[in-house]
């Protein structure tokens, strides 16, 4: 089954401790991307990746680090998690091309306390 | 810098009812238009996209959009809703020369029975 899958669902988490969240896709999509969903701001681009090792900074890329050393993956860390980030994260990938719809992976509800 | 709105935070509609929920855009140059549903904990689904050509777009699960070009709007609608229809919707937008989606802040649709 083509899927994005995200780990973990759901994290808390205190200030200051680095984490991971793992993203990966089974389709073989050259682009791939990290948003942040917020109530009433609807969803924010963090960083994106138009192929392996390309990676570019989207609308709000403080506090978070992305990497894309394989094609499949594309993990988004933490380095110091602060309550602001507390958000509900999505994981998409797509084929090359602007016209291409992109596929969401579940989300990864995270709170920074 | 492309925007998208979708002007209502909320709609409400009974079943069997016609469904539309707006959205207007603004960029630079061509669009290509895409409307996402998002189901209670779940990610984004796609629905549809505009691209070019015919300015009535079919998609999933019976929904279809209209795309406006004078007026940059990009409407969903559905000629009768099901409850499961209950969701949140996105619109997102992308010029056709740049790999940015942007997407309005959604809108959530009640379908009562």
């Amino acid at each position: 089954e083509a899927q994005v899958t995200q780990n973990p669902r759901y994290l808390i988490t205190v200030t200051g401790k680095k984490l991971t969240v793992t993203c990966s896709q089974n389709m073989n999509h050259e682009y791939m991307s990290w948003y942040r969903q917020d109530p009433g701001l609807g969803l924010r681009q963090i960083y994106y990746s138009m192929n392996v090792e390309v990676t570019d900074k989207g609308d709000v890329p403080e506090g978070y680090k992305v990497s894309r050393k394989e094609k499949r993956n594309f993990p988004l860390i933490l380095e110091s998690p602060s309550p602001n980030q507390t958000s509900l994260y999505f994981c998409a990938s797509r084929r090359q091309g602007a016209n291409n719809e992109q596929f969401f992976g579940p989300g990864t509800r995270l709170t920074v306390l | 810098a492309q925007s998208v709105a979708q002007p209502e935070d909320q709609v409400n509609v009974a079943e069997g009812n016609p469904l539309t929920v707006k959205c207007t855009y603004s960029v630079s140059g061509n669009p290509y238009l895409f409307w996402y549903v998002q189901y209670p904990n779940r990610g984004l689904q796609f629905l549809l996209k505009y691209i070019t050509g015919d300015n009535l777009v079919k998609g999933s699960y019976g929904f279809e959009a209209e795309f406006n070009k004078s007026q940059t709007s990009f409407h969903l609608k559905k000629p009768s809703a099901l409850v499961s229809d209950s969701a949140l919707y996105f619109c997102a937008v992308r010029p056709s020369n740049d790999y940015k989606l942007s997407f309005g802040a959604g809108t959530t649709v009640t379908v009562r029975a």
